[in-house]
Protein backbone atom coordinates (compact mmCIF):
# COMPACT_ATOMS: atom_id res chain seq x y z
CA UNK A 1 0.00 0.00 0.00
CA UNK A 2 1.12 3.71 -0.53
CA UNK A 3 2.54 5.32 2.70
CA UNK A 4 1.50 8.44 1.25
CA UNK A 5 -1.63 10.78 1.08
CA UNK A 6 -1.80 13.72 -1.37
CA UNK A 7 -5.05 15.55 -2.16
CA UNK A 8 -6.85 14.50 -5.23
CA UNK A 9 -6.72 17.82 -7.25
CA UNK A 10 -5.35 21.34 -7.69
CA UNK A 11 -5.39 23.77 -10.09
CA UNK A 12 -2.99 26.45 -10.53
CA UNK A 13 -2.53 29.54 -12.68
CA UNK A 14 -0.20 29.71 -15.49
CA UNK A 15 3.11 31.69 -14.46
CA UNK A 16 2.32 31.01 -10.77
CA UNK A 17 4.08 28.72 -8.03
CA UNK A 18 2.31 25.69 -7.71
CA UNK A 19 3.02 24.13 -4.33
CA UNK A 20 2.07 20.25 -4.15
CA UNK A 21 1.79 18.87 -0.62
CA UNK A 22 2.24 15.00 0.79
CA UNK A 23 1.56 13.57 3.98
CA UNK A 24 3.70 10.46 4.97
CA UNK A 25 3.82 10.36 8.73
CA UNK A 26 4.93 6.55 8.57
CA UNK A 27 8.14 7.45 7.12
CA UNK A 28 10.69 5.29 8.54
CA UNK A 29 14.93 6.86 8.73
CA UNK A 30 16.10 5.04 5.55
CA UNK A 31 13.07 6.17 3.49
CA UNK A 32 13.55 8.89 0.76
CA UNK A 33 10.60 10.90 -0.87
CA UNK A 34 10.33 10.42 -4.79
CA UNK A 35 8.02 12.76 -6.71
CA UNK A 36 7.10 11.78 -10.40
CA UNK A 37 4.22 12.51 -12.53
CA UNK A 38 2.31 11.58 -15.81
CA UNK A 39 1.45 13.65 -18.56
CA UNK A 40 -1.95 11.87 -20.30
CA UNK A 41 -1.03 8.30 -20.65
CA UNK A 42 2.86 8.92 -20.88
CA UNK A 43 5.36 6.98 -18.98
CA UNK A 44 5.90 8.91 -14.80
CA UNK A 45 8.84 11.10 -15.32
CA UNK A 46 10.68 11.49 -12.61
CA UNK A 47 10.93 14.91 -10.75
CA UNK A 48 13.14 15.03 -7.72
CA UNK A 49 14.08 13.34 -4.81
CA UNK A 50 15.42 13.61 -0.63
CA UNK A 51 15.67 12.27 2.22
CA UNK A 52 15.46 15.09 4.72
CA UNK A 53 17.61 18.38 2.96
CA UNK A 54 15.54 20.70 0.84
CA UNK A 55 16.52 19.90 -2.54
CA UNK A 56 16.23 22.34 -6.39
CA UNK A 57 17.21 21.00 -9.42
CA UNK A 58 16.04 22.72 -13.09
CA UNK A 59 12.48 21.26 -12.56
CA UNK A 60 11.53 21.88 -9.02
CA UNK A 61 12.18 22.02 -5.55
CA UNK A 62 11.38 19.75 -2.36
CA UNK A 63 10.79 21.23 0.66
CA UNK A 64 10.78 18.63 3.23
CA UNK A 65 9.36 19.52 6.92
CA UNK A 66 12.44 18.67 10.17
CA UNK A 67 10.28 15.63 11.45
CA UNK A 68 10.15 14.46 7.08
CA UNK A 69 6.56 13.62 8.13
CA UNK A 70 5.06 16.08 4.96
CA UNK A 71 6.74 17.42 2.00
CA UNK A 72 5.87 20.19 -0.77
CA UNK A 73 6.60 20.14 -4.28
CA UNK A 74 7.19 23.30 -5.73
CA UNK A 75 6.97 23.97 -9.94
CA UNK A 76 8.09 27.97 -9.57
CA UNK A 77 6.30 28.81 -12.31
CA UNK A 78 3.95 26.49 -13.80
CA UNK A 79 2.95 26.64 -17.35
CA UNK A 80 0.19 24.81 -19.28
CA UNK A 81 2.76 21.62 -19.91
CA UNK A 82 2.87 21.00 -16.03
CA UNK A 83 -0.80 19.78 -16.43
CA UNK A 84 -0.49 16.00 -14.89
CA UNK A 85 -0.93 13.87 -12.31
CA UNK A 86 2.20 14.48 -9.28
CA UNK A 87 2.90 11.49 -7.17
CA UNK A 88 4.53 11.48 -4.05
CA UNK A 89 6.39 8.02 -3.22
CA UNK A 90 8.10 7.15 -0.38
CA UNK A 91 11.09 4.55 -0.83
CA UNK A 92 13.25 2.78 0.95
CA UNK A 93 16.88 2.55 0.07
CA UNK A 94 18.18 -0.32 -1.83
CA UNK A 95 20.02 -1.38 1.09
CA UNK A 96 17.25 -2.41 2.63
CA UNK A 97 16.52 -5.29 0.61
CA UNK A 98 14.73 -6.40 -2.67
CA UNK A 99 10.64 -6.05 -1.66
CA UNK A 100 11.19 -2.65 0.15
CA UNK A 101 13.14 -1.45 -3.49
CA UNK A 102 10.32 -0.67 -6.03
CA UNK A 103 8.40 2.40 -6.23
CA UNK A 104 4.70 2.22 -5.16
CA UNK A 105 2.45 4.24 -6.41
CA UNK A 106 -0.89 6.20 -4.55
CA UNK A 107 -3.64 7.34 -6.34
CA UNK A 108 -1.30 10.66 -6.78
CA UNK A 109 -2.85 14.35 -7.31
CA UNK A 110 -4.52 15.97 -10.78
CA UNK A 111 -2.64 19.59 -11.01
CA UNK A 112 -4.71 21.89 -13.29
CA UNK A 113 -2.50 24.56 -14.54
CA UNK A 114 -5.09 27.10 -15.91
CA UNK A 115 -4.24 30.15 -18.76
CA UNK B 1 20.69 4.89 -25.55
CA UNK B 2 19.49 7.18 -22.77
CA UNK B 3 15.51 6.01 -22.96
CA UNK B 4 13.77 2.83 -22.21
CA UNK B 5 12.34 1.44 -25.31
CA UNK B 6 8.73 -0.25 -25.24
CA UNK B 7 7.84 -2.16 -27.86
CA UNK B 8 4.88 -2.87 -29.24
CA UNK B 9 3.38 0.62 -28.37
CA UNK B 10 -0.40 -1.18 -28.56
CA UNK B 11 -1.06 -4.65 -28.50
CA UNK B 12 -4.37 -6.44 -29.30
CA UNK B 13 -5.57 -9.84 -28.44
CA UNK B 14 -8.15 -12.37 -28.07
CA UNK B 15 -8.88 -13.82 -25.15
CA UNK B 16 -7.18 -16.53 -24.54
CA UNK B 17 -4.50 -15.55 -26.67
CA UNK B 18 -0.92 -14.69 -25.56
CA UNK B 19 0.76 -11.84 -24.79
CA UNK B 20 4.29 -10.41 -25.44
CA UNK B 21 5.61 -7.21 -24.31
CA UNK B 22 9.83 -6.06 -24.86
CA UNK B 23 11.61 -3.42 -23.12
CA UNK B 24 15.30 -2.92 -24.02
CA UNK B 25 16.32 -0.90 -20.55
CA UNK B 26 18.89 2.21 -20.60
CA UNK B 27 22.26 0.23 -21.40
CA UNK B 28 24.56 0.43 -18.03
CA UNK B 29 20.59 0.10 -15.89
CA UNK B 30 21.16 -2.77 -13.79
CA UNK B 31 17.17 -2.54 -12.78
CA UNK B 32 14.30 -3.60 -14.13
CA UNK B 33 10.93 -2.81 -13.24
CA UNK B 34 7.41 -4.10 -14.62
CA UNK B 35 4.36 -2.11 -13.90
CA UNK B 36 0.51 -2.53 -14.64
CA UNK B 37 -1.62 0.60 -14.89
CA UNK B 38 -5.53 -0.48 -15.72
CA UNK B 39 -7.53 2.38 -14.11
CA UNK B 40 -5.92 6.33 -14.64
CA UNK B 41 -3.45 6.87 -11.50
CA UNK B 42 -3.80 2.96 -10.41
CA UNK B 43 -0.50 1.72 -11.11
CA UNK B 44 0.65 -1.95 -9.77
CA UNK B 45 3.76 -3.16 -9.44
CA UNK B 46 4.56 -6.57 -10.67
CA UNK B 47 8.30 -7.87 -11.19
CA UNK B 48 11.43 -6.39 -10.76
CA UNK B 49 14.98 -7.91 -12.10
CA UNK B 50 19.08 -6.66 -11.57
CA UNK B 51 20.42 -8.03 -14.43
CA UNK B 52 18.83 -11.32 -15.32
CA UNK B 53 17.77 -12.65 -11.70
CA UNK B 54 14.94 -11.84 -10.66
CA UNK B 55 15.04 -9.07 -7.60
CA UNK B 56 10.96 -9.09 -6.34
CA UNK B 57 8.26 -11.05 -7.66
CA UNK B 58 6.11 -10.11 -4.85
CA UNK B 59 3.18 -8.28 -7.47
CA UNK B 60 3.09 -10.91 -10.00
CA UNK B 61 -0.13 -12.88 -10.46
CA UNK B 62 0.91 -16.88 -9.86
CA UNK B 63 -1.05 -18.00 -13.02
CA UNK B 64 -0.63 -17.15 -16.82
CA UNK B 65 2.01 -14.26 -16.07
CA UNK B 66 5.85 -14.71 -16.49
CA UNK B 67 8.87 -12.69 -17.50
CA UNK B 68 12.44 -12.70 -18.38
CA UNK B 69 15.53 -10.40 -18.49
CA UNK B 70 18.63 -12.08 -20.43
CA UNK B 71 21.74 -11.06 -21.56
CA UNK B 72 21.92 -9.04 -24.91
CA UNK B 73 17.99 -9.41 -25.16
CA UNK B 74 15.66 -6.84 -24.10
CA UNK B 75 13.61 -7.87 -21.54
CA UNK B 76 9.88 -9.96 -21.64
CA UNK B 77 6.73 -9.80 -19.64
CA UNK B 78 4.39 -12.72 -21.13
CA UNK B 79 1.14 -13.16 -20.59
CA UNK B 80 -0.65 -16.42 -21.04
CA UNK B 81 -4.31 -17.29 -21.86
CA UNK B 82 -5.09 -13.47 -21.99
CA UNK B 83 -8.14 -12.75 -19.50
CA UNK B 84 -10.23 -9.07 -20.25
CA UNK B 85 -8.79 -7.76 -17.02
CA UNK B 86 -5.89 -8.17 -18.19
CA UNK B 87 -6.36 -4.80 -20.52
CA UNK B 88 -3.81 -2.18 -19.24
CA UNK B 89 -1.18 -0.36 -20.03
CA UNK B 90 2.40 -1.88 -19.40
CA UNK B 91 5.04 -0.11 -17.90
CA UNK B 92 8.62 -0.80 -17.83
CA UNK B 93 11.69 0.58 -16.31
CA UNK B 94 15.10 1.00 -15.74
CA UNK B 95 17.31 2.26 -12.78
CA UNK B 96 20.85 2.21 -12.38
CA UNK B 97 23.41 -0.19 -10.65
CA UNK B 98 23.38 -0.34 -6.85
CA UNK B 99 25.98 2.09 -5.49
CA UNK B 100 25.15 4.66 -8.75
CA UNK B 101 25.18 8.36 -6.60
CA UNK B 102 24.40 10.14 -9.66
CA UNK B 103 20.66 9.72 -9.95
CA UNK B 104 18.47 7.39 -8.47
CA UNK B 105 15.34 7.65 -9.87
CA UNK B 106 13.54 5.08 -12.11
CA UNK B 107 13.43 5.82 -16.05
CA UNK B 108 10.36 4.58 -17.52
CA UNK B 109 9.23 4.07 -20.83
CA UNK B 110 6.20 4.90 -22.97
CA UNK B 111 4.32 1.72 -22.08
CA UNK B 112 2.21 -0.88 -24.45
CA UNK B 113 -1.85 -0.54 -24.35
CA UNK B 114 -2.56 -3.86 -24.41
CA UNK B 115 -6.34 -4.16 -25.33
CA UNK B 116 -8.01 -8.06 -24.77
CA UNK B 117 -11.38 -8.34 -26.52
Amino acid sequence: DAKTTQPPSMDCAEGRAANLPCNHSTISGNEYVYWYRQIHSQGPQYIIHGLKNNETNEMASLIITEDRKSSTLILPHATLRDTAVYYCIVRAALQSGGSNYKLTFGKGTLLTVNP
Amino acid sequence: GEEVAQTPKHLVRGEGQKAKLYCAPIKGHSYVFWYQQVLKNEFKFLISFQNENVFDETGMPKERFSAKCLPNSPCSLEIQATKLEDSAVYFCASSPRRGDRTRYGYTFGSGTRLTVV
